[in-house]
C-alpha cells in the first residue's frame, strides 16, 4: 500500500515548455486535490475532483489544467510554464464522508 | 482579513516546555479544523482535528476550539526537539469539503 504517489520528485523546465505532473493513489478514494506550496504563502489549491469524472477550480487555477483519468490518477498540466510557476507540488486524496487528506511527497518544480 | 492567519513565528521553545500555536480564522461559517504539521522537505501529515467548542487531548498535542472567538490552537505538552516543524492549521467551510490552510507556524524546540 504506496498511499500516494507523485512523479516526477523533480523537474526543471523552461519558461513555455509543457510538461504534466502524474498522481496515483491506492486507497480507493473518491476526491483528489493538487495544492501549490511557496514560501511564505501556505498550501493552496489548484483544482480538485470531487469524484472520478469531475473536476472543479480552486483558488489558484490559471495556468493548470487537470484530468482525472480514472479514481486512482489525477494528473496536473501545465501547458506553457512560466517563473511564476516555480513550486511545490503536493497531490492529496480523501474518502467520501471523512475529511482526512492524505498528502504525497510532492513534486518540486522549478521554471526558469 | 485573510480567511486563516496563523503567526508565522518562528516560535521557539526550550525542551520540555508547552508549545502553543494559534490560528483565527474569518468565516463563522467554518465547521472543521485541522493541524497538520510539516517536516522541512516533507509533505503536511494530520496530525489533530477538532469540530466542537472544547479541548480535544491526544497525547502530548491538545487542539483547543472556541467558535465564538473563531480561534483554533494547538499545545504541544513536553515538547521534543523531535516536534521541530512547521504547523499548519486548515479549515473546512461548507459541503465541498475543501481546505483553506494558514501560512503555517515554524516551532523550533530547543535541546
Amino acid at each position: 500500500n504506496a498511499g500516494v504517489t507523485q512523479t516526477p520528485k523533480f523537474q526543471v523546465l523552461k519558461t513555455g515548455q509543457s510538461m504534466t505532473l502524474q498522481c496515483a493513489q491506492d486507497m480507493n478514494h473518491n476526491s483528489m486535490y493538487w495544492y501549490r506550496q511557496d514560501p511564505g504563502m501556505g498550501l493552496r489549491l489548484i483544482y480538485y475532483s470531487a469524484s472520478e469524472g469531475t473536476t472543479d477550480k480552486g483558488e489558484v487555477p490559471n495556468g493548470y489544467n487537470v484530468s482525472r483519468l480514472n479514481k486512482r490518477e489525477f494528473s496536473l498540466r501545465l501547458e506553457s510554464a512560466a517563473p511564476s510557476q516555480t513550486s511545490v507540488y503536493f497531490c492529496a486524496s480523501k474518502l467520501t464522508g471523512q475529511e482526512t487528506q492524505y498528502f504525497g511527497p510532492g513534486t518540486r518544480l522549478l521554471v526558469l | 482579513q485573510k480567511e486563516v492567519e496563523q503567526n508565522s513565528g518562528p516560535l521557539s521553545v526550550p525542551e520540555g516546555a508547552i508549545a502553543s500555536l494559534n490560528c483565527t480564522y474569518s468565516d463563522r461559517g467554518s465547521q472543521s479544523f485541522f493541524w497538520y504539521r510539516q517536516y522541512s522537505g516533507k509533505s503536511p501529515e494530520l496530525i489533530m482535528s477538532i469540530y466542537s467548542n472544547g479541548d480535544k487531548e491526544d497525547g502530548r498535542f491538545t487542539a483547543q476550539l472556541n467558535k465564538a472567538s473563531q480561534y483554533v490552537s494547538l499545545l504541544i505538552r513536553d515538547s521534543q526537539p523531535s516536534d521541530s516543524a512547521t504547523y499548519l492549521c486548515a479549515v473546512i467551510r461548507g459541503s465541498n469539503y475543501k481546505l483553506t490552510f494558514g501560512k503555517g507556524t515554524l516551532l523550533t524546540v530547543n535541546p
